[in-house]
């Protein structure tokens, strides 16, 4: 199992653009998390999705938007990128309510928005 | 307002001396608390979390809800244990974590 993965690795887009990052969470986990870590900051909740629907919201406007397949991947979107949306995105997949519900997270994809 | 505090960017220690990260949060309820840790070049994952009560690479963190700290120790430091220590907490009907800014551990030889 190579556990969380995230596509692509690093991106570079100008603001205005928008822009979509790829999750695929870990064998046998049905929940995914994405993460917000700006630089010198801890990672900041953007959303959770579980059952293809988006279950909790984090302070985040709504040009971020996301999805969930059937197979438990996911998609984050943002549009209209400003520069301030500069960052790592983490993705972090875990088993819904179950009894450890730890998250795994993946290597992170890196935007840059020019 | 949910928030966890890390008041320490850095700490610096020597090998063999002991290694206390700070940690406080803010939380009306009952939260659950986490050490995360990022080695160089790795992701993000978990070291310990409270109601494991357990010792993860000779770590370990009691959640003080009177003072509502959450501090990781470590009685003699490693130079492998220099890495990014982020302390986080969820709530227990949630699996939202609310992460502080973090500290970087570094540990000389």
């Amino acid at each position: 199992d190579a556990g969380v993965t995230q596509s692509p690795t690093h991106l570079i887009k100008t603001r205005g653009q928008q822009v979509t990052l790829r999750c695929s969470p870990k064998s046998g986990h049905d929940t995914v998390s994405w993460y917000q870590q700006a630089l010198g900051q801890g990672p900041q909740f953007i959303f959770q999705y579980y059952e293809e629907e988006e279950r909790q919201r984090g302070n985040f406007p709504d040009r971020f938007s996301g999805h969930q397949f059937p197979n438990y991947s996911s998609e984050l979107n943002v549009n209209a990128l400003l520069l301030g949306d500069s960052a790592l995105y983490l993705c972090a997949s875990s088993k819904y309510r179950g009894p450890n519900n730890e998250q795994f997270f993946g290597p992170g994809t890196r935007l840059t928005v020019l | 307002a949910q928030r966890v505090t890390q008041p320490e960017k850095l700490l610096s220690v020597f090998k063999g001396a002991p290694v206390e990260l700070k940690c406080n949060y803010s939380y009306s309820g009952s939260p659950e608390l986490f050490w995360y840790v990022q080695y160089s070049r790795q992701r993000l994952q978990l070291l310990l979390r409270h109601i494991s009560r357990e010792s993860i690479k000779g770590f370990t963190a009691d959640l003080n809800k009177g003072e509502t700290s959450f501090h990781l120790k470590k009685p003699f430091a490693q130079e492998e244990d220099s890495a990014m220590y982020y302390c986080a907490l969820s709530d227990n009907n949630t699996d939202k974590l609310i992460f502080g800014t973090g500290t970087r551990l570094q540990v000389f030889p």
